[in-house]
């Protein structure tokens, strides 16, 4: 089955500055990546995904690139604002497969 | 849309009491999934369900947990009976057909003492 690893397991930077979480995935055949962000007391909320089919997707602050090849995939955050604190999940998916595979999660802090 | 509602937020629970986590998915969504959250283990699979139909169970931990979906609308988690070890938060989610759009519910915090 899918395996993701998810790195680094905390991060810590400041306002303004930016934040990147990388994920690996083993399998090939693994077609949809999603990205969560879980704030306290909360569940996880969707905020940027990608399919294979494309390498790199943008939403405002927000952007994840898709290496095939490599079978790794990232999350990058410009400009960062306390807000943005949260926990972070990425997850993958073949088209075989009925169900997500989570990493293990990054905790994001931003300081002032 | 309402989201995915899951009951109770939280339950505390005395060891050997049967504990029940409800769950309603987002009308629509064909797939229901049941996860468990802890500091150790981080975000588990335990079951999942395709219309209404049980489909992948291996990450139930024990007998003591089932799983029921007896219409489009309504999931249950049972854990009869709870042990400490059990504290975690529970969440639902549900996705559609395609199964992009995982939405998840905001957990129910359970605390076996």
């Amino acid at each position: 089955g899918e395996n993701v690893e998810q790195h680094p397991s905390t991060l810590s930077v400041q306002e303004g500055d930016s934040a990147v979480i990388k994920c690996t995935y083993s399998d090939s055949a693994s077609n949809y990546f999603p990205w969560y962000k879980q704030e306290l007391g909360k569940g996880p909320q969707l905020i940027i995904d990608i399919r294979s089919n494309v390498g790199e997707k943008k939403d405002q602050r927000i952007a994840v690139t898709l290496n095939k090849t490599a079978k790794h995939f990232s999350l990058h955050i410009t400009e960062t604002q306390p807000e943005d604190s949260a926990v972070y999940f990425c997850a993958a998916i073949t088209g075989t497969a009925s169900k997500l595979t989570f990493g293990t999660g990054t905790r994001l802090q931003v300081t002032l | 849309d309402a989201g995915v509602i899951q009951s109770p937020r939280h339950e505390v629970t005395e060891m050997g009491q049967e504990v029940t986590l409800r769950c309603k998915p987002i009308s629509g969504h064909d797939y229901l999934f049941w996860y468990r959250q802890t500091m150790m283990r981080g975000l588990e699979l335990l079951i999942y369900f395709n219309n209404n139909v049980p489909i992948d169970d291996s990450g139930m931990p024990e007998d003591r947990f089932s799983a029921k979906m007896p219409n489009a609308s309504f999931s249950t988690l049972k854990i009869q009976p709870s042990e400490p070890r059990d504290s975690a938060v529970y969440f639902c989610a549900s996705s559609p057909s395609d199964l992009l759009g995982y939405t998840f519910g905001s957990g129910t915090r359970l605390t076996v003492v």
